[in-house]
Protein backbone atom coordinates (compact mmCIF):
# COMPACT_ATOMS: atom_id res chain seq x y z
CA UNK A 1 0.00 0.00 0.00
CA UNK A 2 1.21 3.53 -0.09
CA UNK A 3 3.31 5.00 2.36
CA UNK A 4 3.19 8.37 4.17
CA UNK A 5 6.25 9.40 6.53
CA UNK A 6 6.56 12.01 8.98
CA UNK A 7 9.69 13.57 10.53
CA UNK A 8 10.53 14.07 12.99
CA UNK A 9 9.79 10.97 14.95
CA UNK A 10 9.60 12.75 18.23
CA UNK A 11 10.87 16.04 19.49
CA UNK A 12 11.10 17.84 22.57
CA UNK A 13 11.19 21.83 23.17
CA UNK A 14 10.61 24.59 25.34
CA UNK A 15 7.81 26.36 26.26
CA UNK A 16 7.37 29.36 23.54
CA UNK A 17 9.47 27.71 20.66
CA UNK A 18 7.77 26.56 17.34
CA UNK A 19 8.07 23.07 15.81
CA UNK A 20 7.25 21.95 12.60
CA UNK A 21 6.44 18.91 11.84
CA UNK A 22 6.72 16.81 8.26
CA UNK A 23 4.38 14.61 6.65
CA UNK A 24 5.23 13.57 3.35
CA UNK A 25 3.64 10.86 0.56
CA UNK A 26 6.57 8.91 -0.50
CA UNK A 27 5.12 7.20 -3.62
CA UNK A 28 2.19 8.85 -4.46
CA UNK A 29 0.54 12.70 -4.79
CA UNK A 30 -1.62 14.10 -2.33
CA UNK A 31 -3.67 16.91 -3.15
CA UNK A 32 -5.08 16.61 0.33
CA UNK A 33 -3.54 15.79 3.65
CA UNK A 34 -5.23 15.33 7.49
CA UNK A 35 -3.87 16.31 10.34
CA UNK A 36 -4.82 15.04 13.74
CA UNK A 37 -3.68 15.15 17.32
CA UNK A 38 -4.35 12.50 20.12
CA UNK A 39 -3.93 13.13 23.30
CA UNK A 40 -3.08 9.86 25.34
CA UNK A 41 -5.62 7.39 25.64
CA UNK A 42 -7.90 9.23 23.59
CA UNK A 43 -8.95 9.23 20.18
CA UNK A 44 -7.83 11.18 17.12
CA UNK A 45 -9.01 13.80 16.53
CA UNK A 46 -9.46 15.79 13.25
CA UNK A 47 -6.96 19.27 13.37
CA UNK A 48 -7.27 20.66 10.15
CA UNK A 49 -7.39 19.59 6.28
CA UNK A 50 -4.28 20.59 3.98
CA UNK A 51 -5.29 21.46 0.49
CA UNK A 52 -2.22 21.54 -1.99
CA UNK A 53 -2.02 24.95 -3.24
CA UNK A 54 -4.81 26.55 -1.35
CA UNK A 55 -5.60 27.31 2.41
CA UNK A 56 -5.68 25.02 4.90
CA UNK A 57 -9.56 24.39 6.49
CA UNK A 58 -9.86 24.01 10.23
CA UNK A 59 -11.87 22.47 12.72
CA UNK A 60 -14.16 24.81 14.86
CA UNK A 61 -12.04 25.01 18.20
CA UNK A 62 -8.14 25.09 16.31
CA UNK A 63 -6.75 28.15 16.12
CA UNK A 64 -5.07 28.27 12.49
CA UNK A 65 -2.66 30.97 14.04
CA UNK A 66 -0.84 29.07 16.26
CA UNK A 67 -1.15 25.80 14.07
CA UNK A 68 0.42 26.83 10.27
CA UNK A 69 -0.38 24.28 7.78
CA UNK A 70 1.75 24.47 4.32
CA UNK A 71 0.92 22.18 1.40
CA UNK A 72 3.49 24.24 -0.90
CA UNK A 73 4.31 20.54 -3.18
CA UNK A 74 1.57 17.36 -3.84
CA UNK A 75 3.60 15.40 -1.65
CA UNK A 76 4.47 17.35 1.56
CA UNK A 77 2.29 19.00 4.06
CA UNK A 78 3.92 20.62 7.17
CA UNK A 79 2.50 21.78 10.25
CA UNK A 80 4.18 24.10 12.07
CA UNK A 81 3.15 24.50 16.08
CA UNK A 82 3.90 28.59 17.33
CA UNK A 83 4.54 29.31 20.16
CA UNK A 84 4.41 25.71 21.95
CA UNK A 85 3.01 25.48 25.48
CA UNK A 86 3.00 22.49 27.72
CA UNK A 87 -0.64 21.44 26.61
CA UNK A 88 0.48 21.07 23.34
CA UNK A 89 2.08 18.33 24.03
CA UNK A 90 -0.06 15.52 22.22
CA UNK A 91 0.89 12.91 19.96
CA UNK A 92 0.41 14.28 16.25
CA UNK A 93 -0.46 12.20 12.52
CA UNK A 94 -1.29 13.31 9.45
CA UNK A 95 -2.94 10.81 6.98
CA UNK A 96 -3.80 11.19 3.26
CA UNK A 97 -5.94 9.32 1.00
CA UNK A 98 -4.38 7.69 -2.43
CA UNK A 99 -6.63 8.13 -5.34
CA UNK A 100 -5.26 5.44 -7.04
CA UNK A 101 -5.89 2.86 -4.25
CA UNK A 102 -9.54 4.52 -3.79
CA UNK A 103 -9.98 7.30 -2.13
CA UNK A 104 -12.01 6.07 0.72
CA UNK A 105 -8.80 4.33 1.98
CA UNK A 106 -6.57 6.79 4.06
CA UNK A 107 -2.74 6.35 4.63
CA UNK A 108 -1.59 7.02 8.11
CA UNK A 109 2.07 8.25 9.42
CA UNK A 110 3.67 6.74 12.27
CA UNK A 111 3.11 10.10 14.11
CA UNK A 112 5.11 12.62 15.84
CA UNK A 113 5.31 13.18 19.36
CA UNK A 114 5.72 16.65 20.64
CA UNK A 115 7.03 17.16 23.87
CA UNK A 116 7.04 20.97 25.35
CA UNK A 117 8.94 21.80 28.48
CA UNK B 1 -13.91 -9.44 29.95
CA UNK B 2 -14.60 -5.93 28.86
CA UNK B 3 -14.45 -2.76 31.01
CA UNK B 4 -14.49 1.34 30.76
CA UNK B 5 -11.74 3.20 31.78
CA UNK B 6 -11.34 7.06 31.99
CA UNK B 7 -10.80 7.07 28.66
CA UNK B 8 -10.28 3.81 26.71
CA UNK B 9 -12.43 0.54 27.01
CA UNK B 10 -10.71 -2.53 27.77
CA UNK B 11 -11.11 -6.05 26.43
CA UNK B 12 -9.06 -8.53 27.68
CA UNK B 13 -9.07 -11.96 25.85
CA UNK B 14 -7.17 -15.22 26.26
CA UNK B 15 -4.92 -16.26 23.29
CA UNK B 16 -6.68 -18.56 20.54
CA UNK B 17 -10.47 -17.00 21.90
CA UNK B 18 -12.43 -14.92 20.03
CA UNK B 19 -12.66 -11.02 20.00
CA UNK B 20 -15.83 -8.72 19.53
CA UNK B 21 -14.90 -4.83 20.01
CA UNK B 22 -17.89 -2.64 19.39
CA UNK B 23 -18.54 1.07 18.25
CA UNK B 24 -21.14 2.92 17.98
CA UNK B 25 -21.05 5.74 15.53
CA UNK B 26 -22.87 8.86 15.79
CA UNK B 27 -23.46 10.18 11.74
CA UNK B 28 -27.05 8.55 10.26
CA UNK B 29 -25.46 9.52 7.18
CA UNK B 30 -22.11 7.76 7.67
CA UNK B 31 -21.87 5.36 4.56
CA UNK B 32 -18.26 4.57 4.61
CA UNK B 33 -16.61 2.62 7.67
CA UNK B 34 -13.57 1.64 8.71
CA UNK B 35 -11.47 -0.55 11.51
CA UNK B 36 -8.10 0.41 12.54
CA UNK B 37 -5.51 -1.00 14.70
CA UNK B 38 -3.32 1.54 15.96
CA UNK B 39 -0.34 -0.40 18.28
CA UNK B 40 1.44 2.28 20.90
CA UNK B 41 3.44 5.03 19.68
CA UNK B 42 2.80 3.86 15.81
CA UNK B 43 -0.20 5.45 13.51
CA UNK B 44 -3.26 3.63 12.82
CA UNK B 45 -2.75 0.81 10.27
CA UNK B 46 -6.17 -0.26 8.02
CA UNK B 47 -7.76 -3.52 9.36
CA UNK B 48 -11.18 -3.81 7.17
CA UNK B 49 -13.66 -1.22 5.78
CA UNK B 50 -17.41 -1.90 4.61
CA UNK B 51 -19.75 0.29 2.76
CA UNK B 52 -23.25 1.06 4.49
CA UNK B 53 -24.85 -0.93 1.73
CA UNK B 54 -23.36 -4.05 3.10
CA UNK B 55 -24.16 -5.47 6.79
CA UNK B 56 -21.02 -7.75 6.97
CA UNK B 57 -17.52 -7.94 5.35
CA UNK B 58 -14.65 -10.55 5.98
CA UNK B 59 -11.44 -10.38 5.71
CA UNK B 60 -8.48 -13.08 6.97
CA UNK B 61 -9.57 -13.71 10.55
CA UNK B 62 -11.72 -10.43 10.58
CA UNK B 63 -15.03 -10.04 10.25
CA UNK B 64 -17.05 -6.18 10.04
CA UNK B 65 -20.77 -6.45 11.31
CA UNK B 66 -22.93 -3.14 10.54
CA UNK B 67 -26.12 -2.50 11.94
CA UNK B 68 -27.88 0.72 10.32
CA UNK B 69 -30.79 0.75 11.98
CA UNK B 70 -28.89 0.94 15.33
CA UNK B 71 -25.50 2.69 13.97
CA UNK B 72 -23.81 -0.14 15.33
CA UNK B 73 -20.62 -1.70 13.95
CA UNK B 74 -18.49 -4.36 15.09
CA UNK B 75 -15.38 -6.22 14.69
CA UNK B 76 -14.64 -9.69 15.16
CA UNK B 77 -11.03 -11.16 15.46
CA UNK B 78 -11.00 -14.90 15.10
CA UNK B 79 -8.28 -16.83 17.26
CA UNK B 80 -7.23 -13.86 18.73
CA UNK B 81 -3.02 -14.00 19.01
CA UNK B 82 -0.63 -11.85 21.31
CA UNK B 83 0.28 -9.97 18.13
CA UNK B 84 -3.34 -8.27 18.03
CA UNK B 85 -2.87 -6.05 21.15
CA UNK B 86 -3.68 -2.78 19.96
CA UNK B 87 -5.76 -0.18 20.81
CA UNK B 88 -8.24 -0.60 18.20
CA UNK B 89 -10.61 2.19 16.43
CA UNK B 90 -13.49 2.72 14.41
CA UNK B 91 -13.77 5.55 11.67
CA UNK B 92 -17.05 7.14 9.86
CA UNK B 93 -16.84 8.67 6.83
CA UNK B 94 -19.84 10.53 5.19
CA UNK B 95 -20.11 10.60 1.67
CA UNK B 96 -18.20 7.72 0.63
CA UNK B 97 -16.09 8.08 -2.36
CA UNK B 98 -14.71 11.61 -1.54
CA UNK B 99 -11.44 13.00 -0.08
CA UNK B 100 -13.30 13.72 3.19
CA UNK B 101 -11.66 13.71 6.42
CA UNK B 102 -12.94 10.19 8.48
CA UNK B 103 -14.31 10.83 12.40
CA UNK B 104 -12.84 8.35 14.99
CA UNK B 105 -14.58 6.71 17.84
CA UNK B 106 -13.41 6.60 20.96
CA UNK B 107 -11.03 2.71 20.46
CA UNK B 108 -11.08 -0.06 22.76
CA UNK B 109 -7.71 -1.62 23.79
CA UNK B 110 -7.73 -5.18 23.25
CA UNK B 111 -5.22 -7.08 25.37
CA UNK B 112 -4.62 -10.76 24.73
CA UNK B 113 -3.14 -12.74 27.43
CA UNK B 114 -1.23 -15.66 26.33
Amino acid sequence: GAVVSQHPSWVICKSGTSVKIECRSLDFQATTMFWYRQFPKQSLMLMATSNEGSKATYEQGVEKDKFLINHASLTLSTLTVTSAHPEDSSFYICSAPDPLAGVNEQFFGPGTRLTVL
Amino acid sequence: GESVGLHLPTLSVQEGDNSIINCAYSNSASDYFIWYKQESGKGPQFIIDIRSNMDKRQGQRVTVLLNKTVKHLSLQIAATQPGDSAVYFCAEKSQEGSQGNLIFGKGTKLSVKP
